[in-house]
């Protein structure tokens, strides 16, 4: 069964460094979302992506995210100076067009901590 | 304001017993999805179940079902014959729109642990 891919699946970064999580989602999928969950508590939409442009992003989403898909296959989330706070579970989703009963496909998660 | 209120943070279960997971929504769109994922202790989120707010069915998945009352606005998810695998969170979540790259946001969950 097709599966979205998070790379790294843990990454452990000192406070104010970037950080780039990469994800693969299913090929044919169109859409694009990345969430986080911070440890035990809900999870939270940051952004979706549409079209190589976002869709919609949260408050939580501010100037220090950014997300890109450089080359047709990956979507990658950018956080440009990591704070502690930032330290969560951070899920990317995809789901193919012109099907809104589809749920999404999860990605594994990639594990951040901010140290 | 909430949009998606879990009320029961802890559940349990007896094995092979029947359960069910309250979830209550907040929307004033005509259109909108009801879904259900779990998240077992490995972390990852598997989608259960769906349900469209113009279906007149409950949804069924094996042995999930959706109990939707949209007057109430609840979608309760019905697990039925418990097993021990079925020990995990499980996330109640809304899209509002019909679109399918309308954003999901998810309710607080609830910790079912089913007992042997």
């Amino acid at each position: 069964e097709p599966e979205v891919t998070q790379t790294p699946s843990h990454q452990v970064t000192q406070m104010g460094q970037e950080v780039i999580l990469r994800c693969v989602p299913i090929s044919n999928h169109l859409y694009f979302y990345w969430y986080r969950q911070i440890l035990g508590q809900k999870v939270e939409f940051l952004v979706s992506f549409y079209n190589n442009e976002i869709s919609e992003k949260s408050e939580i989403f501010d100037d220090q995210f950014s997300v890109e898909r450089p080359d047709g296959s990956n979507f990658t989330l950018k956080i440009r100076s990591t704070k502690l706070e930032d330290s969560a579970m951070y899920f990317c989703a995809s789901t193919p067009r012109g099907a809104p009963n589809y749920g999404y496909t999860f990605g594994s998660g990639t594990r951040l901590t901010v140290v | 304001a909430q949009k998606i209120t879990q009320t029961q943070p802890g559940m349990f279960v007896q094995e092979k017993e029947a359960v069910t997971l309250d979830c209550t929504y907040d929307t004033s769109d005509q259109s909108y999805g009801l879904f259900w994922y779990k998240q077992p202790s490995s972390g990852e989120m598997i989608f259960l179940i769906y349900q469209g707010s113009y279906d007149e069915q409950n949804a069924t998945e094996g042995r999930y079902s959706l109990n939707f009352q949209k007057a109430r606005k609840s979608a309760n998810l019905v697990i039925s014959a418990s097993q021990l695998g079925d020990s995990a969170m499980y996330f109640c979540a809304m899209r509002e729109g019909v679109t399918s790259y309308d954003k999901v946001i998810f309710g607080p969950g609830t910790s079912l642990s089913v007992i042997p």
